[in-house]
């Protein structure tokens, strides 16, 4: 099991351009998660989804970001017109869904100049 | 809603010291209790789990025991070493949500 992958390691954008970020759920799993990690805000969620349907997506800056899961075998998160605030660690997780574990990927580390 | 405390910010100690870090959680139902680790570069990891009362979790020496009394999973470990130093998250899942609520994290320095 090669658990949750992310794609890229990391990203350099210019202020403006478009960031999409991967990741590959462990197979399975039918809950993926987004999260935003940073020094000052922490861990933060960002959206959700359960067998491909977005269920909650309430930490969402409802501008520039958008998330997808078009098969049960990938997740993008889309930033748009990125910012320097944007920059962070993009964290991807998976679970069985309920209460069951989340297991993380190794994070998409993105700094926008 | 949902939320978890941790009290310690960050933790010094010196190898083979004891380690306590503090988790209190406030949840409406009767929540999962999550820790996770997390070392630089990385994602968290998934360190252990307890789902009822009294039940305690246990991974690498660390252990937790749930408390619903007292709403808490406090973190120990009886002889830190220099490789335990992370970052450790306590963490919570309701029943009536996939989601899982993390706390603030607490960054732990154990010097040889």
């Amino acid at each position: 099991n090669a658990g949750v992958i992310q794609t890229p390691r990391h990203k350099v954008t210019g202020k403006g351009q478009e960031a999409t970020l991967w990741c590959e759920p462990i197979s399975g799993h039918s809950a993926v998660f987004w999260y935003r990690q940073t020094i000052v805000q922490g861990l933060e969620f960002l959206t959700y989804f359960r067998n491909q349907a977005p269920i909650d997506d309430s930490g969402m800056p409802k501008e520039r970001f958008s998330a997808q899961m078009p098969n049960q075998s990938h997740s993008t998160l889309k930033i748009q017109s990125t910012q320097p605030q944007d920059s962070a660690v993009y964290l991807c997780a998976s679970s069985s869904g309920g209460q069951d574990t989340q297991y993380f990927g190794p994070g998409t580390r993105l700094l926008v100049l | 809603g949902d939320s978890v405390t941790q009290t310690e910010g960050q933790v010094a100690l010196s190898e083979e010291d004891f380690l306590t870090i503090h988790c209190n959680y406030s949840a409406s139902g009767y929540p999962a209790l999550f820790w996770y680790v997390q070392y630089p570069g990385e994602g968290p990891q998934f360190l252990f789990r307890a789902s009822r009362d009294k039940e305690k979790g246990s991974s690498r020496g660390f252990e937790a025991t749930y408390n619903k009394e007292a709403t808490s999973f406090h973190l120990q470990k009886a002889s830190v070493q220099e490789s335990d130093s992370a970052v450790y998250y306590c963490a919570l899942s309701d029943r009536n949500t996939d989601k899982v609520v993390f706390g603030t994290g607490t960054r732990l320095q154990v010097s040889p």
